[in-house]
């Protein structure tokens, strides 16, 4: 079965300075990957998608994430943080159409300091 | 404006007392499930359901029933809550339950059991 593992369940980092959110996954077969979202008191919100094409995506916000089938990531960055980015990110993936497989990973909180 | 509808935002209840949390889309989607968030476990799976009227248990599925009469509402019934269930959720829908279709979550139901 395929999963996702975040690794580190809070990042800070000082506004301006690189955000990199760590995802990886495993898998059988070549994977749908995601990254949401969570702003505080909101739903989760899709930050962005890999689905086979290109291998570095961009999503909203400045964010972008690079596919890397030999590490078996697709880590979250953005060059340059703002404040407006503190919130909890998850990780997740998928297979096969309509078959209930979509995993998240645990979530990772990124606090942004001033 | 495509959106899953979730209501209430916000319920305290006692133990023992038959609850209904509303969800709806407005997005012809097929797909609806539900989602409790707790703080280190991250989101899992309560039900999910396919389409109309095909419904299926998630990984913590004790204590919850759930409906799908038609394609847009998918409520989340307590018949008897307990402390245990005091817990974030989030109603969350797709045109697929996997694949490359990400999902569109709802704002979320903060309950609290007392």
């Amino acid at each position: 079965a395929q999963s996702v593992t975040q690794l580190g369940s809070h990042v800070s980092v000082s506004e301006g300075a690189l955000v990199l959110l760590r995802c990886n996954y495993s898998s059988s077969v070549p994977p749908y990957l995601f990254w949401y979202v969570q702003y505080p008191n909101q739903g989760l919100q899709l930050l962005l998608k890999y689905t086979s094409a290109a291998t570095l995506v961009k999503g909203i916000n400045g964010f972008e994430a690079e596919f890397k089938k030999s590490e078996t990531s697709f880590h979250l960055t953005k060059p340059s943080a703002h404040m407006s980015d503190a919130a909890e990110y998850f990780c997740a993936v998928s297979l096969l159409y309509n078959n209930n497989d979509m995993r998240f990973g645990a979530g990772t909180r990124l606090t942004v300091k001033p | 404006e495509a959106q899953v509808t979730q209501n209430p935002r916000y319920l305290i209840t006692v133990t023992g007392k038959k609850l209904t949390v509303t969800c709806s889309q407005n997005m012809n989607h097929e797909y609806m499930s539900w989602y409790r968030q707790d703080p280190g476990l991250g989101l899992r799976q309560i039900y999910y359901s396919m389409n109309v009227e095909v419904t299926d248990k998630g990984d913590v599925p004790e204590g919850y029933k759930v409906s799908r009469k038609e394609k847009r509402n998918f409520p989340l019934i307590l018949e008897s809550p307990s402390p245990n269930q005091t817990s974030l959720y989030f109603c969350a829908s797709s045109l697929s339950s996997g694949g490359a279709y990400g999902y569109t979550f709802g704002s979320g139901t903060r309950l609290t059991v007392v």
